[in-house]
């Protein structure tokens, strides 16, 4: 099994310019899982899906920030624009009940 | 929602000591117990978890302990080594509607001294 795979791993970038960010969970895990992880605020979620649905967003600190699920394969974090605060790294995980499996992250700098 | 609180913060031991980390939950219908270690630069892993009708589940020299009535739970690394340096985070779940979801804490850094 690959694992859960995130790309890309390492992404620098202007403030203001549209970032994205992509996962692709282990197949056959049902849920999915975006975190953000920073010496300050440690390892903190964002958002979660279901069978493609997102449950709980909560966690997603401003309206820039967005996710979708459009298929049980593939889901992408979207930060429109970004600001230099959001500099962290960003986890996808997935699991089928328990337990989560992380993906190796990205590793995002806004300049 | 569920809130974990976990101490310390940072742990520094000897090689060959033992190492207990200690969490505590607050909501009562949790079940689920995972504890993952993170190497530096690298991803959270799955090192041992617990579900509630257990109370003590070994592997190797790591241990993981459950006191449903106090509501907390702890690793014990024994016999430490250098490499098992690294932040440690417990979490807990719910389950049910949660679908899954974990509450962690905030980690603790352990720092093993050859």
């Amino acid at each position: 099994d690959a694992g859960v795979i995130q790309s890309p791993r390492h992404e620098v970038t202007e403030m203001g310019q549209e970032v994205t960010l992509r996962c692709k969970p282990i197949s056959g895990h049902n849920s999915l899982f975006w975190y953000r992880q920073t010496m300050m605020r440690g390892l903190e979620l964002l958002i979660y899906f279901n069978n493609n649905v997102p449950i709980d967003d909560s966690g997603m600190p401003e309206d820039r920030f967005s996710a979708k699920m459009p298929n049980a394969s593939f889901s992408t974090l979207k930060i429109q624009p970004s600001e230099p605060r959001d500099s962290a790294v960003y986890f996808c995980a997935s699991s089928s009940h328990q337990p989560q499996h992380f993906g190796d992250g990205t590793r995002l700098s806004i300049l | 929602g569920e809130n974990v609180e976990q101490h310390p913060s940072t742990l520094s031991v000897q090689e060959g000591d033992s190492a207990v980390i200690k969490c505590t939950y607050s909501d009562s219908a949790s079940n689920y117990f995972p504890w993952y270690k993170q190497e530096l630069g690298k991803r959270p892993q799955l090192i041992i978890d617990i579900r509630s009708n257990v109370g003590e589940k070994k592997d190797q020299r790591i241990a993981v302990t459950l006191n449903k009535t106090a509501k907390h739970f702890s690793l014990h690394i024994t016999e430490t080594q250098p490499e098992d340096s690294a932040v440690y985070f417990c979490a807990a779940s719910i389950g049910g509607s949660t679908l899954g979801r974990l509450y962690f804490g905030r980690g603790t850094q352990l720092t093993v001294w050859p």
